[in-house]
């Protein structure tokens, strides 16, 4: 049972222009959602995250998007940048552990 | 460098061999994971560790033996592993702080079985 989903495995975008990332869960016990980053042969590193208490949280370039009666949140990124190319995983926690549940990822390609 | 130290980065062993992975982190936090990572799968939560504790086992074999003698470090003992045993294992750690609750990853071991 896929508890995190991210339902699109590829996404290409222009320079300059924004990406969307989205990413739908089924666990309404999850409070606190994460955006990683991986290039290849590298562990995730760590973008941006929001609390199940707010629905958008910015930072810079980065700004995720909670949607909790959907059970959807999305990551925009603008402008977007060649160096974005990369695999991106959302992950939500569940409430009251410290066990995080990530998505299957999307490859981000921007195009110069 | 994220302050998660992942070694060997990276290892090939037969289905007969035993090996162990070693992750260190310096960091100062309590907890510690590890996470598997096969082609277009997401990463799976193997194992958990909170101050010692073991506190996730996600139905991982016995043919992985995890062991975390301390906070600051985390190994994972391998032994009669499956050629479908081949990904990347990513350790990871994290804080008790309530008000920063992101995970910081190593650089993970690429494992191969033959």
């Amino acid at each position: 049972d896929q508890q995190v989903k991210q339902n699109s495995p590829s996404l290409s975008v222009q320079e300059g222009r924004i990406s969307i990332l989205n990413c739908d869960y089924t666990n309404s016990m999850f409070d606190y959602f994460l955006w990683y980053k991986k290039y290849p042969a590298e562990g995730p590193t760590f973008l941006i995250s929001i609390s199940s208490i707010k629905d958008k949280n910015e930072d810079g370039r980065f700004t995720v998007f909670l949607n909790k009666s959907a059970k959807h949140l999305s990551l925009h990124i603008v402008p977007s940048q060649p160096g974005d190319s990369a695999v991106y995983f959302c992950a939500a926690k569940h409430s009251g552990t410290y066990k995080y549940i990530f998505g299957t990822g999307t490859r981000l390609k921007v195009l110069a | 460098e994220t302050g998660v130290t992942q070694t060997p980065r990276h290892l090939v062993m037969g289905m007969t061999n035993k090996k162990s992975l070693k992750c260190e982190q310096h960091l100062g936090h309590n907890a510690m994971y590890w996470y598997k990572q096969s082609a277009k799968k997401p990463l799976e939560l193997m194992f958990v560790y909170n101050f010692k504790e073991q506190t996730e086992n996600n139905s991982v074999p016995s043919r992985f033996s995890p062991e975390c003698p301390n906070s600051s470090h985390l190994f994972l003992h391998l032994h009669t592993l499956q050629p479908e045993d081949s990904a990347l294992y990513l350790c990871a750690s994290r804080g008790e702080s309530a008000t920063n609750e992101k995970l910081f990853f190593g650089s993970g071991t690429q494992l191969s079985v033959l």
